[in-house]
């Protein structure tokens, strides 16, 4: 158990729906990002956020959006969805937001995302 | 374009050694990471370099050139448990002090009796 939670762990949907997907990071960690996993993508990094503030983007969709609250937790948004946007949805944690030594990351269990 | 290579599937015997390679190009370099990932399961830290060199863990050894953009993983007296794919990634600094990840496609090992 790596301490970051996220919900749902699983979620059907229908093209051109809107959902939203929510993370919980350990306890004292600073920084969320989220992935995207594919059978045919692979992990991709979509955007990360430290302590509320976006500070890294990386392949997200427009369609796609995110945010830190105050309390940590964050959400990912995905609108308008597409059977393509079918995968699996990693939230990570880390204590900070670039390196300083080695700052691993810690993924939570992730939520899979069925379009239909 | 970032780009990583890494072999798609390696297989090995219980108790050997396997070195799995991993090449990048990438427009910046914070640091080169490794994680393991069992089917259906999260990714989970391995190793992390971010100057020349080798770094051990345990088990598990990671080395790292920054001039060839090449590094490798090196897994000794391997275990059936040790079947699982495993991904090298490039973490890349932002403007805003962030991390950039470019992770490759990821290496699936089958470890056999």
């Amino acid at each position: 158990d790596s301490g970051v939670t996220q919900t749902p762990k699983h979620l059907i949907t229908a093209t051109g729906q809107r959902v939203t997907l929510r993370c919980s990071p350990r306890s004292g960690d600073l920084s969320v990002y989220w992935y995207q996993q594919s059978l045919d993508q692979g992990l991709q990094f979509l955007i990360q956020y430290y302590n509320g503030e976006e500070r890294a983007k990386g392949n997200i969709l427009e369609r796609f959006s995110a945010q830190q609250f105050p309390d940590l937790h964050s959400e990912l948004n995905l609108s308008s969805l597409e059977l393509g946007d079918s995968a699996l949805y990693f939230c990570a944690s880390s204590p900070r937001t670039r390196l300083a030594g080695s700052d691993e990351q810690f993924f939570g269990p992730g939520t899979r995302l069925t379009v239909l | 374009g970032q780009n990583i290579d890494q072999p798609t599937e390696m297989t090995a015997t219980e108790g050997a050694i396997v070195q799995i390679n991993c090449t990048y190009q990438t427009s910046g370099f914070n640091g080169l990471f490794w994680y393991q990932q069992h089917a259906g399961e999260a990714p989970t830290f391995l190793s992390y370099n971010v100057l020349d060199g080798l770094e051990e863990k345990g088990r598990f050894s990671s080395f790292l050139s920054r001039s060839k953009g090449y590094s490798y993983l090196l897994l000794k007296e391997l275990q059936m448990k040790d079947s699982a794919s495993y991904l090298c990634a490039v973490s890349r600094p932002t403007l805003l002090y962030g991390q950039n990840f470019v992770f490759g496609p990821g290496t699936r090992l089958s470890v056999l009796p």
